[in-house]
């Protein structure tokens, strides 16, 4: 089945510890995105990715770094210069068929201790 | 700046229709989408629209006016099941990217 896997589902780290969440897809997509999601806000975008090799920071980077250095991975480093880590991340990606429409992964909920 | 407003909770009765508003402001305009969102989980696509008008999927309808930036979600026939969160996002259209930008979600609770 294609789609895109997130792990884990849930993740505990005490505060000032870095922390990576994977991503990964297998429908051949070129754009990679990680979203941020807080109770009472929408999807903020924190890195988005057009093709292997480069990669462009959202409106919410500070704290976060990410590498793509294969098509189908997006991961995201959760660094602890991030002030309020806890939240709900989600990796989307789109392909240039169709109305290109973002495809969600299932999301890893972080908490930081 | 860029704004997209919808409202943060609804309540509608199984079998009933409801319509979710969602007016947005933004620059570099490229199409409308609608996700729905169980608590916890990923946002699913429901509906996109680029042109003025209606469009029509089963129980669900979107429909689109660019000239006032606003758009609905129609749900007909409400089931239990369609208790969640509906997110209006729009496609900005800017250099090579296309980026989503986010409401933050209409709460939709179906009631018996």
């Amino acid at each position: 089945d294609g789609g895109i896997t997130q792990s884990p589902k849930y993740l505990f780290r005490k505060e000032g510890q870095n922390v990576t969440l994977s991503c990964e897809q297998n429908l051949n997509h070129d754009a990679m995105y990680w979203y941020r999601q807080d109770p009472g806000q929408g999807l903020r975008l924190i890195y988005y990715s057009q093709i292997v090799n480069d990669f462009q920071k959202g409106d919410i980077a500070e704290g976060y770094s990410v590498s793509r250095e294969k098509k189908e991975s997006f991961p995201l480093t959760v660094t602890s210069a991030q002030k309020n880590p806890t939240a709900f991340y989600l990796c989307a990606s789109n392909g240039v068929a169709g109305v290109n429409e973002q495809f969600f992964g299932p999301g890893t909920r972080l908490t930081v201790l | 700046g860029q704004n997209i407003d919808q409202p943060t909770e609804m309540t509608a009765t199984e079998g009933a229709i409801v319509q979710i508003n969602c007016t947005y402001q933004t620059s570099g305009f490229n199409g409308l989408f609608w996700y729905q969102q169980h608590a916890g989980e990923a946002p699913t696509f429901l509906s996109y629209n680029v042109l003025d008008g209606l469009e029509e999927k089963g129980r669900f309808s979107s429909f689109l006016s660019r000239s006032k930036g606003y758009s609905y979600l129609l749900l007909k026939e409400l089931q239990m099941k369609d208790s969640a969160s509906y997110l209006c996002a729009v496609r900005s259209y800017g250099g090579a990217t296309n980026k989503l930008i986010f409401g933050t979600g209409t709460l939709l609770a179906v009631q018996p």
